[in-house]
């Protein structure tokens, strides 16, 4: 596609129970990252997968954190058992995974507004 | 390891004139890339500008400028003639070229929040 697409756009869910995140990247992008942003803080870096690379998982906050790529596309980030500090807002961003240059940079998807009530 | 340092929380400027966003980082990276992204209420990150460590000029975009200054490690965003539309979130990030392991993950800094006041 022409951008990043996430969905949902807004998720409201109960403490404890499961949800999935996913994210669709720019066609051709090999590389994927999900970020996560908590209200008024930077991007916390979650897991990043380049081609058929085993991830690098080193960013999940705990094992309720998982994610998979399917077909070097798309994404699904789930999270089980929600906890109230979960509440975020889950970016997703692909890239060229080569170096530098602006033409290489990252784009991002307009992100899933998570909120665990 | 790389660490981007954004020392300005909030900021506030007049229509139309200049403000400067700081951006300190650190990285034993011999060859890196700095980028500046915009996040406006909506949330999207847009991409600003981005800056090469050994590109000898410093980048512009149109009103967005980057004060590189390598040997103090800061990247300072300038906006010039601000307009009302560049109230939102800026964030600071940057990457190395050769990483360890081949993955370019970026690291973003905790944002600078600039109101452009009418």
């Amino acid at each position: 596609g022409a951008g990043v697409s996430q969905s949902p756009s807004n998720k409201v869910t109960e403490k404890g129970k499961d949800v999935e995140l996913r994210c669709d990247p720019i066609s051709g992008h090999t590389a994927l990252y999900w970020y996560r942003q908590s209200l008024g803080q930077g991007l916390e870096f979650l897991i990043y997968f380049q081609g058929n690379s085993a991830p690098d998982k080193s960013g999940l906050p705990s094992d309720r954190f998982s994610a998979e790529r399917t077909g070097g596309s798309v994404s699904t980030l789930t999270i089980q058992r929600t906890q109230q500090e979960d509440s975020a807002v889950y970016l997703c961003a692909s890239s060229l995974n080569i170096p530098p240059g602006p033409a290489y940079g990252y784009t991002f998807g307009s992100g899933t507004r998570l909120t665990v009530v | 390891a790389q660490k981007i340092t954004q020392t300005q929380p909030g900021m506030f400027v007049q229509e139309k004139e200049a403000v400067t966003l700081d951006c300190t980082y650190d990285t034993s990276d011999p060859s890196y890339g700095l980028f500046w992204y915009k996040q406006p209420s909506s949330g999207e990150m847009i991409f600003l500008i981005y800056q090469g460590s050994y590109d000898q000029q410093n980048a512009t975009e149109g009103r967005y400028s980057l004060n590189f200054q390598k040997a103090r490690k800061s990247a300072n965003l300038v906006i010039s003639a601000s307009q009302l539309g560049d109230s939102a979130m800026y964030f600071c990030a940057m990457r190395g070229d050769f990483p360890s392991g081949g993955s370019y993950i970026p690291t973003f800094g905790r944002g600078t929040s600039l109101i452009v006041h009418p």
